[in-house]
């Protein structure tokens, strides 16, 4: 059954440690990107990828990395340089084309404690 | 500049009565449009979605309505129910965009029984 993982549902950090976040799909999808929510806040872009070993810069970029080694899997790491790292943050996917929209994973809480 | 706005944070209604969602934008290369829907701690799933040579799509009971000369969009529930209290996210795209979605900021649903 194809879909969009992320691990871990919840994931706590301590101040000044860099972590990574998990996200594959077996759907086959060219294009992952990386979004964060805050409470009461709509989906901010972090990073995007449109093809393996290739990926852009997207809203809020600073004090995050990511790769794109794989088809499949899009890891992101929260470096110790953001500020405010404690966030919902969603991985998502989607094939070539503007008309299928993307597919997401279930998040992971990050919380810096 | 945000180009997509759903200038309603929140939304109550009873239970049985119409749901309406606004959403405006000021982009009008935007040529196909999307609504998802989101529970707390879960990712965005797909609602419905409308072409930008369509000014109507309904699948059950959702609507979506396109008004283009007015750069604007809405999502009819009719008749709510409970479980659709959710946070519902317009998201917009363009051909030249390829499958990159530009969201807007959400409306939160509450239906009472």
């Amino acid at each position: 059954d194809g879909g969009i993982t992320q691990s871990p549902k919840y994931l706590f950090r301590k101040e000044g440690q860099n972590v990574t976040l998990s996200c594959e799909q077996n759907l086959n999808h060219d294009a992952m990107y990386w979004y964060r929510q805050d409470p009461g806040q709509g989906l901010r872009l972090i990073y995007y990828s449109q093809i393996v070993n290739d990926f852009q810069k997207g809203d809020i970029a600073e004090g995050y990395s990511v790769s794109r080694e794989k088809k499949e899997s899009f890891p992101l790491t929260v470096t110790s340089a953001q500020k405010n790292p404690t966030a919902f943050y969603l991985c998502a996917s989607s094939p070539q084309g503007a008309t299928y929209g993307y597919t997401f994973g279930s998040g992971t809480r990050l919380t810096v404690v | 500049d945000q180009q997509v706005k759903q200038n309603s944070p929140s939304l109550s209604v009873q239970e049985g009565r119409i749901s309406i969602l606004n959403c405006d934008y000021t982009n009008s290369m935007f040529d196909y449009f999307l609504w998802y829907k989101k529970y707390p701690a879960e990712g965005p799933t797909f609602l419905i979605s409308i072409s930008s040579i369509k000014d109507k799509n309904e699948d059950g009971r959702f609507t979506v309505f396109l008004n283009k000369s007015a750069k604007h969009l809405s999502l009819h529930i009719v008749p709510s129910q409970p479980g659709d209290s959710a946070v519902y996210f317009c998201a917009l795209t363009s051909t030249s965009a390829g499958n990159m979605l530009t969201f807007g900021g959400g409306t939160r649903l509450m239906v009472k029984p």
